[in-house]
Formats: structure tokens, C-alpha cells, sequence
């Protein structure tokens, strides 16, 4: 199976800041790599998908880059909504489609 | 207005079985493929089923396979997930999530669509 990690778990930030988190493969999934915003008590929202293209509605402050292993989604300058936790998934694997761990974006 | 609604969620004794449902509204549901995500309280997304438009392909998690079987009816826009031998590691909030994909050289597919999920409680 391919395994996705992400760092750091866990992160603080101010409003204002430019905040990037990774996401490394197990091994090469292309572009195959979506990201998700979760807040508590709430369902995952799409934000990234194929790595780098933006889902409708998403505000263009998130970003996301890379190919291959490493990965990053960017948000260049925070918001009070932008405090959640985030997911890389990979979809390279139809058969299995894993998450990272979680990255949680908390308010400094 | 594009939704998903899953239902069936409950409290369930180690060992026993509980029927999940998912209702789509707002789109051609035989149209797209589905998954089924949980999480485990204070955990992280775990993907545990997928099924194509037609049914014909269908993929489970390890964690899962053997006990769980998910369908789906398409003249019912409906999703479901059978869970048998439930166990404690089981305790997750079930999500349904529809499947997109988009071309661009190949295939790249992401869960674009979401429900709120439905508990699932296994204790004795």
C-alpha cells in the first residue's frame, strides 16, 4: 500500500501568515494528490485536487504543488476560517486510496 | 442542490451488524462512482470502500474486507454499506463521498461531494 505523510502534525500560525504543508509518498503517485480542509464536527471540503488545480469556489489564497513523492499546499495568507485540519490523499491506488495523517492548523 | 445523506448509524454490540445508507439528491447518481470514508473519534480519514457507477468494480480497505460489503441502487439514488462482525475499532462517524474524475492525460480521481455522516457506536 502507499503510505502518505504529512508535516508537521501539528501547526501555528498567525492570521496573516504564509503556511505550507507537506505531504510525502511512499512512493511516486504522479500528480495523483488531492488535499481537504476539515473543521471540527464538520465533513471534509475538497480544496486541491490532481496536486495542483484549485476546486471551484475555493478561495485562490490555497495553492498546492508538486509531483512524484513530495507534495505541498500552501496558503498564502491566512484567514480566521482557514484554522482546520488538513488531509493529502492519493489516488494513484484506485484500489486504495489513503490519507495522510492529518496536519492541524491551530490559531498562535 | 447537490447533496448527500447518509443514514442508519446507531449504537451495536461487538459482533453485530448495522446497515449504512447514503441519499443522493441533485445529480445523476448512476452517473458517478462512490466511496465510503470514517473516522474514528479524534483520528484521522480512513478510507474504507469504493464501488463504480455500474457496481462492477468494488475495492475495500484490509481493515474491512471479509466483513463489510458496500451496493448501491441506482433507480433508489442510494448508497449503502453493510457491516457485519463489528468490532470496537469500528467506532467512527461514516462518511459517503462521491467520486469525480477529470482527464487531463490520464485519470485523476478526487471525493468532491460529502455528507455530514451518521455515528457508529460499537460497545457492549
Amino acid at each position: 500500500d502507499i503510505q502518505m505523510t504529512q508535516s508537521p502534525s501539528s501547526l501555528s500560525a498567525s492570521v496573516g501568515d504564509r503556511v505550507t504543508i507537506t505531504c510525502r509518498a511512499s512512493q511516486s503517485i504522479s500528480s495523483y494528490l488531492n488535499w481537504y480542509q476539515q473543521k471540527p464536527g464538520k465533513a471534509p471540503k475538497l480544496l486541491i485536487y490532481a496536486a495542483s488545480s484549485l476546486q471551484s469556489g475555493v478561495p485562490s489564497r490555497f495553492s498546492g504543488s508538486g509531483s512524484g513523492t513530495d507534495f505541498t499546499l500552501t496558503i498564502s495568507s491566512l484567514q480566521p476560517e482557514d484554522f482546520a485540519t488538513y488531509y493529502c490523499q492519493q489516488s494513484y491506488s484506485t484500489l486504495r486510496r489513503t490519507f495522510g495523517q492529518g496536519t492541524k492548523l491551530e490559531i498562535k | 442542490e447537490v447533496q448527500l445523506v447518509e443514514s442508519g448509524g446507531g449504537l451495536v454490540q461487538p459482533g453485530g451488524s448495522l446497515r449504512l445508507s447514503c441519499a443522493a439528491s441533485g445529480f445523476t447518481f448512476s452517473s458517478y462512482s462512490m466511496n465510503w470514508v470514517r473516522q474514528a473519534p479524534g483520528k484521522g480519514l480512513e478510507w474504507v470502500s469504493y464501488i463504480s457507477s455500474s457496481s462492477s468494480t468494488i475495492y475495500y480497505a484490509d481493515s474491512v474486507k471479509g466483513r463489510f460489503t458496500i451496493s448501491r441502487d441506482n433507480a433508489k439514488n442510494s448508497l449503502y454499506l453493510q457491516m457485519n462482525s463489528l468490532r470496537a475499532e469500528d467506532t467512527a462517524v461514516y462518511y459517503c463521498a462521491r467520486d469525480e474524475e477529470v482527464e487531463r492525460g490520464g485519470y485523476y480521481y478526487y471525493m468532491d461531494v460529502w455528507g455530514k455522516g451518521t455515528t457508529v457506536t460499537v460497545s457492549s
